[in-house]
């Protein structure tokens, strides 16, 4: 299949705290994800991504998981801070689609608290 | 840093009309996409196109749609007669040919009415 769902659609963390946020994907043809943030009013924007060789992979304050068992996918967000607040997608591109054409999950809305 | 642009941000159209989205990829980039986002909901593919031809479509891009790159800057998506339900935010999209990760522009809000 294609789909690419959140466990929750909204997530509140105070500033500071650590944010976690979840994706299934149900595809296992899939070799590559991506975490996208978008903003209000704003087109995706790329934070990081991972191949389905590894299982974890580091970026400044972020991190992904990839749990290819249970196909699992989760971005951890260290010392959430306001600006962090937004929607976030996780996507999947299938090593079947020539031009990697990217499946999106729902969302999750992150909001962070002063 | 080099972005991915869109025009306009907002049309507005009445049913049955024709409309033509407007994006301008990163210039080095090769491979071309179109993405729409009905309100509240998740990001759905429409087509990718690389040397001016579609390269995969969705269900959704059916014979009412079409893409064109008619010069070396700008890519296109027509819609030739549009329906309410047509109603979302569109975002083109663009990447390199080694990489997966494609840039988003900032999206036109499409209104039909």
């Amino acid at each position: 299949g294609e789909s690419v769902g959140l466990h929750l659609p909204t997530l509140s963390v105070q500033e500071g705290d650590n944010s976690i946020i979840n994706c299934a994907y149900s595809n296992s043809a899939s070799d590559y994800f991506i975490w996208y943030k978008q903003e209000s009013g704003k087109g995706p924007q790329f934070i990081i991504d991972i191949r389905s060789n590894m299982d974890k992979r580091q970026g400044q304050r972020v991190t992904v998981l990839l749990n290819k068992t249970v196909k699992h996918l989760s971005l951890q967000i260290a010392a959430t801070q306001p600006g962090d607040s937004a929607v976030y997608f996780c996507a999947e591109a299938d090593r079947g689609s020539t031009l990697g054409r990217l499946y999106f999950g729902r969302g999750t809305q992150l909001t962070v608290w002063p | 840093e080099p972005e991915v642009t869109q025009t306009p941000s907002h049309q507005v159209t009445q049913m049955g009309q024709e409309v033509i989205l407007r994006c301008v990829p990163i210039s080095n980039h090769l491979y071309f996409y179109w993405y729409r986002q009905i309100l509240g909901q998740k990001v759905e593919f429409l087509v990718s196109f690389y040397n001016n031809e579609i390269s995969e479509k969705s269900e959704i891009f059916d014979d009412q749609f079409s893409v064109e790159r008619p010069d070396g800057s700008n890519f296109t998506l027509k819609i030739r007669s549009t329906k309410l339900e047509d109603s979302a935010m569109y975002f083109c999209a663009s990447k390199l040919a080694v990489t997966y990760e494609q840039y988003f522009g900032p999206g036109t809000r499409l209104t039909v009415t």
